[in-house]
């Protein structure tokens, strides 16, 4: 079936830098999308999300860009500190037998060093 | 406070058990879901439920079953059926289904089958 995907497994970044983590999906009838956090043996927790009838939108140091041309969702990290590592999910909605849930990509493992 | 609470936190289970994880929310949530993650994975969806008294197979529900008698409760069983049940199990929970609210998960229960 249609699944999410991540383009990069890892990624390491220096502290202060900008981080980007990408996301290919491949439903176009997804409408929803969700970027969540999950740091080692706890849940994952709510980053930000983003409808399918907007391209962009921001919160307190992450923005979200849809692209739904090509299908493409990003995370954008500014001042990455070290408590931003994590593995990062995106999630979108998908219609599962007859209702709908959230299906997650593999996630990208985002290392901040001093 | 509100949240979602997942008990216990670690089990252990030999072969040929049945194991049930507790899974409890008190934010009014309509829609309940059970997903498990092995490691360095994503989040697989195995059961789901957008109301009481009624439930959904996910992409992974064999060897699994779930009830879901109250709006607060969904219990997830791992039967003797399920053949590589060490894994780690999140039960999320959200408002309203189609899934396009966020999801807030628990922290998750650790089992291990010796």
């Amino acid at each position: 079936g249609e699944n999410v995907g991540l383009h990069l497994p890892t990624l390491s970044v220096q502290e202060g830098d900008n981080s980007i983590i990408n996301c290919a999906y491949s439903n176009s009838a997804s409408d929803y999308f969700i970027w969540y956090k999950q740091e080692s043996g706890k849940g994952p927790q709510f980053i930000i999300d983003i409808r399918s009838n907007m391209d962009k939108r921001q919160g307190q140091r992450v923005t979200v860009l849809l692209n739904k041309t090509v299908k493409h969702l990003s995370l954008q990290i500014a001042a990455t500190q070290p408590g931003d590592s994590a593995v990062y999910f995106c999630a979108e909605n998908i219609r599962e037998n007859s209702g709908y849930a959230l299906n997650f990509g593999k996630g990208t493992s985002l290392l901040v060093t001093p | 406070d509100g949240g979602i609470t997942q008990s216990p936190k670690y089990l252990f289970r030999k072969e040929g058990q049945n194991v049930t994880l507790s899974c409890e929310q008190n934010l009014n949530h309509d829609a309940m879901y059970w997903y498990r993650q092995d490691p360095g994975q994503g989040l697989r969806l195995i059961y789901y439920s957008q109301i009481v008294n009624d439930f959904q197979k996910g992409d992974i529900a064999e060897g699994y079953s779930v009830s879901r008698e109250k709006k607060e409760s969904f219990p997830l069983t791992v039967t003797s059926a399920q053949k590589n049940p060490t894994a780690f199990y999140l039960c999320a929970s959200s408002s309203r289904a189609p899934a396009d609210t966020e999801a807030f998960f628990g922290q998750g229960t650790r089992l291990t089958v010796v």
